[in-house]
């Protein structure tokens, strides 16, 4: 079956820190694979989606970096965290077989 | 570019009554829309398509493309119901959704 892991769930950085947060997915090949933020009163921002390893489109200049370095997965990263990075972050991908996008449990950062 | 709005940031209903969440969105071509739920403690998860014109749990959604809407709907809003909703949009022949801001439902018994 087809599923989605995203880790860790929660996570405290001090500002400054880097940061990693992986999403891997289970059951299919090639997906497309998309990093939202998730704020409230501001609905979900899209900030990173890749269609193939390697490939990635930034949809809005921030202090994040998103990689593919393999099929299936998929890598939020900062060098250095800023305050302002601190939200809930959500992987997802293109599920085809139900025709809809199927969202991970999410990852609430908070920057310190 | 396309956009979703979602006018309303919260709902709040009795159990029983109706409900209708209402979703606009701007864009010149036929696009493929969705109302995605999230469950308190829950990942958010697909509730309806417009292309399936199905019913999920009591709601439907009608693309109206002359309004360039698509509201969610249910008859008898249900306690369960509570949650908070997210119309998105993808444009065709793309696969990047857009998501409006969401409208939180509080449905009372």
């Amino acid at each position: 079956s087809q599923t989605i892991h995203q880790w860790p769930a929660t996570l405290v950085q001090p500002v400054g820190s880097p940061l990693s947060l992986e999403c891997t997915v289970e059951g299919t090949s090639n997906p497309n694979l998309y990093w939202y933020r998730q704020a409230a009163g501001r609905g979900l921002q899209l900030l990173f989606y890749s269609v193939g390893i390697g490939q990635i489109s930034s949809e809005v200049p921030q202090n994040l970096s998103a990689s593919r370095p393999q099929d299936r997965q998929f890598i939020l990263s900062s060098k250095k965290l800023l305050l302002s990075d601190s939200g809930f972050y959500l992987c997802a991908w293109r599920d085809e077989e139900n025709d809809g996008y199927t969202f991970g449990s999410g990852t609430r950062l908070t920057v310190v | 570019a396309q956009r979703v709005t979602q006018p309303e940031k919260l709902l709040s209903v009795f159990k029983g009554a109706p409900v209708e969440l209402k979703c606009n969105y701007s864009y010149s071509g036929s696009p493929e829309l969705f109302w995605y739920v999230q469950y308190s403690r829950q990942r958010l998860q697909l509730l309806l398509r417009h292309i399936s014109r199905e019913s999920i749990k009591g709601f439907t959604a009608d693309l109206n493309k002359g309004e360039t809407s698509f509201h969610l709907k249910k008859p008898f809003a249900q306690e369960e119901d509570s949650a908070m909703y997210y119309c998105a949009l993808v444009p065709g022949g793309s696969y990047i959704p857009t998501f409006g801001r969401g409208t939180s439902l509080i449905v009372h018994p």
